[in-house]
């Protein structure tokens, strides 16, 4: 079975672009959370969803967000991107929002801001 | 706040040398901690997942701990291989969202 996938793989842009970063979680999943990872730290979270309805969200400004598809896959824009933002971003899928169980992670979409 | 703090940030081991890893957190209802592996330029692998105190998790050459404060993840005669840097992360309290530690890296020289 197909684990969550994520495209693309690696996005090269200049500051005050904008971009969209896609994810498709395991199937039978339907929530999908988004994470920030910078060089050296863990995962921050940066969004929830279940059922295409917003579960969370983290200490992201506005230029962040996020919506989930009926089919569950997910996208994440960022608009005027800064330096800063300039990190690996990660998708990870559950079956549900509300669960103690483990989340599954994608590889990732490495964005190089230049 | 919550807190997660791993240690050591980073750690080198010989081949066959068995060490700890340490998580500790500050958190009121632990609902569950887990741990992961990543690789570079990839994401985080689901190991295991400890709910309770006292309880532990075996897979291969690692053994998860839990005590009421922290969890270790040992590493017992380590190979190459597990050269990876290993995540902790913690739900706890009202919210399903998990907070991770920063990572211990881990380089085990053949």
């Amino acid at each position: 079975d197909a684990g969550v996938t994520q495209s693309p793989t690696h996005l090269i842009k200049t500051r005050g672009q904008q971009v969209t970063l896609r994810c498709s979680p395991i199937s039978g999943h339907k929530s999908v959370s988004w994470y920030q990872q910078v060089l050296g730290q863990g995962p921050q979270f940066i969004f929830q969803y279940y059922e295409k309805e917003e579960r969370g969200r983290g200490n992201f400004p506005d230029r962040f967000s996020a919506r989930q598809f009926p089919n569950y896959s997910s996208e994440l824009n960022v608009n005027a991107l800064l330096l800063g933002d300039s990190a690996l971003y990660l998708c990870a899928s559950s079956f549900t929002d509300r669960t103690n169980q483990p989340q599954h992670f994608g590889d990732g979409t490495r964005l190089s801001i230049l | 706040e919550d807190q997660v703090t791993q240690s050591p940030e980073a750690l080198r081991l010989q081949e066959g040398e068995s060490s700890s890893l340490n998580c500790s957190y500050t958190v009121s209802g632990l609902r569950g901690l887990f741990w992961y592996r990543q690789d570079p330029g990839k994401g985080p692998e689901f190991l295991f997942t400890l709910y309770s105190a006292g309880e532990e998790k075996e897979k291969e050459r690692l053994k998860a701990t839990l005590t009421k404060k922290e969890s270790f993840l040992h590493i017992t005669a380590p190979k190459p291989e597990d050269s990876a840097t290993y995540l902790c992360a913690v739900q706890a309290g009202g919210s399903y969202i998990p907070t991770f530690g920063r990572g211990t890296s881990l380089i085990v020289h053949p």
